[in-house]
């Protein structure tokens, strides 16, 4: 089975440093990973998704996360943190080849962004 | 395209009514799912379907009820609500994207039961 473990239910950040959202997995085969963001009273947004291409990937809003097999982790970074990227975040695996789509999330890490 | 849609946005049931959330979706994703979200524990799955006449348990399926008769619609149903049902619920369809199966989620229900 597999299983997500994000580190901090809550980091703080200042406006303009670094963001990094801590992620790690657990799994008997190479897993999918996501990040999804959620805003206040909204449902959740894909930011980026792995899916065994490149290791670094891109998303929108400026993220990027690193899929390092060898930690198995899968932590997500924004140069340089803007106020309106307060939210929630959520880490998620999904086992690709297995026929489950489903996903298993992280307990999530809300993101606090200082003026 | 709506995408997922999800009704009601907010509800209050008493222990023990029943009632059903509504979902739908008009991308024609065969892969439709209900998960709940509770603070601190992220999303859990409940119910799970892959397609038109078929569905299956997720993690925490006690106490709710799907049926997927059509493409578009994955109601989930609280046969008889409970405190512990106070959450809010997401629905969410996905697709075969080059075998990702990226997820789209609608904007929830917020259920408060009493």
């Amino acid at each position: 089975a597999q299983s997500v473990t994000q580190l901090g239910s809550h980091v703080s950040v200042s406006e303009g440093a670094l963001v990094l959202l801590r992620c790690n997995y657990s799994s008997s085969v190479p897993p999918y990973l996501f990040w999804y963001v959620q805003y206040p009273n909204q449902g959740l947004q894909l930011l980026l998704k792995y899916t065994s291409a490149a290791t670094l990937v891109k998303g929108i809003n400026g993220f990027e996360a690193e899929f390092k097999k060898s930690e198995t982790s899968f932590h997500l970074t924004k140069p340089s943190a803007h106020m309106s990227d307060a939210a929630e975040y959520f880490c998620a695996v999904s086992l690709p080849h297995t026929g489950r789509r489903a996903l298993t999330f992280g307990s999530g890490t809300r993101l606090q962004v200082q003026p | 395209n709506a995408g997922v849609t999800q009704t009601p946005k907010f509800q209050v049931l008493k222990t023990g009514q029943s009632m059903t959330l509504q979902c739908a979706q008009d991308m024609n994703h065969e892969y439709m799912s209900w998960y709940r979200q509770d603070p601190g524990m992220g999303l859990r799955l409940i119910h799970y379907s892959v397609g038109a006449g078929i569905t299956d348990q997720g993690e925490v399926p006690n106490g709710y009820n799907v049926s997927r008769s059509t493409t578009e619609d994955f109601p989930l149903r609280l046969l008889s609500a409970a405190p512990s049902q106070t959450s809010v619920y997401f629905c969410a369809s996905s697709y075969d994207s080059g075998g990702t199966y990226e997820q789209y989620f609608g904007p929830g229900t917020r259920l408060t039961v009493t």
